[in-house]
């Protein structure tokens, strides 16, 4: 059974620093990894596909990398807007989420 | 632009069934499918289902065989989620998503509380 794991669960930092977030898979995935940010009361959004792709409108501060089972959310300059829970997903077979990172201000 | 319009919070006694609609606009509805995610209060994205607009085919996860059904109705471009036997657990934000493999639109979010 795939497994989706996200480290650290929480993530303190200051405002202006890099923030890096790790997700690993259980077993490849390729480069079928998505990753979303979550705000309290708010929908996901959808951040990055196919691992290091951003999605329509998402600033240059978030970047992704990574393949095959360990991968990497990097924010290279926190923004206030920014703390928030972020989720990576998995595509290659069914979806499957990560149990989630929570950034918050240190 | 794309948007996905969900119906709204439901109230229901274990055992009971709920349906939940989502409207979509701004896209070409059978070019894409619908996959449905919940998320239980203070925890994480859960998915549930699949269903491809075009023909109507759909995946579910194994933890909700036989309990969710997925369906569209291409005249309106909606799609519906039903779950059937409630449970206090299953009490949740319940959301429709555009898919491909990845889920670049989410609906508002539905909460169906299961309670007694």
């Amino acid at each position: 059974e795939m497994v989706m794991t996200q480290s650290p669960a929480t993530l303190s930092v200051s405002p202006g620093e890099r923030a890096t977030l790790s997700c690993r898979a259980s077993q490849s995935v390729g480069s079928s990894l998505a990753w979303y940010q979550q705000k309290p009361g708010q929908a996901p959004r959808l951040l990055i596909y196919g691992a290091s792709t951003r999605a329509t409108g998402i600033p240059a501060r978030f970047s992704g990398g990574g393949s095959g089972t360990e991968f990497t959310l990097t924010i290279s300059s926190l923004q206030s807007e920014d703390f928030a829970v972020y989720y990576c997903q998995q595509y290659n077979n069914w979806p499957l989420f990560g149990g989630g990172t929570k950034v918050e201000i240190k | 632009q794309v948007q996905l319009v969900q119906s709204g919070a439901e109230v229901k006694k274990p055992g009971a069934s709920v349906k939940v609609s989502c409207k979509a606009s701004g896209y070409i509805f059978t070019n894409f499918g619908i996959s449905w995610v919940r998320q239980a209060p203070g925890q994480g994205l859960e998915w549930m289902g699949w269903i491809s607009a075009y023909n109507g085919n759909t995946k579910y996860a194994q933890k909700f065989q036989g309990r969710v059904t997925v369906t569209t109705d291409t005249s309106t471009s909606t799609a519906y989620m039903e779950l059937r036997g409630l449970r206090s657990d299953d009490t949740a934000v319940y959301y429709c998503v555009r898919d491909l493999g990845y889920f670049d639109h989410w609906g508002q979010g539905t909460l169906v509380t299961v309670s007694s």
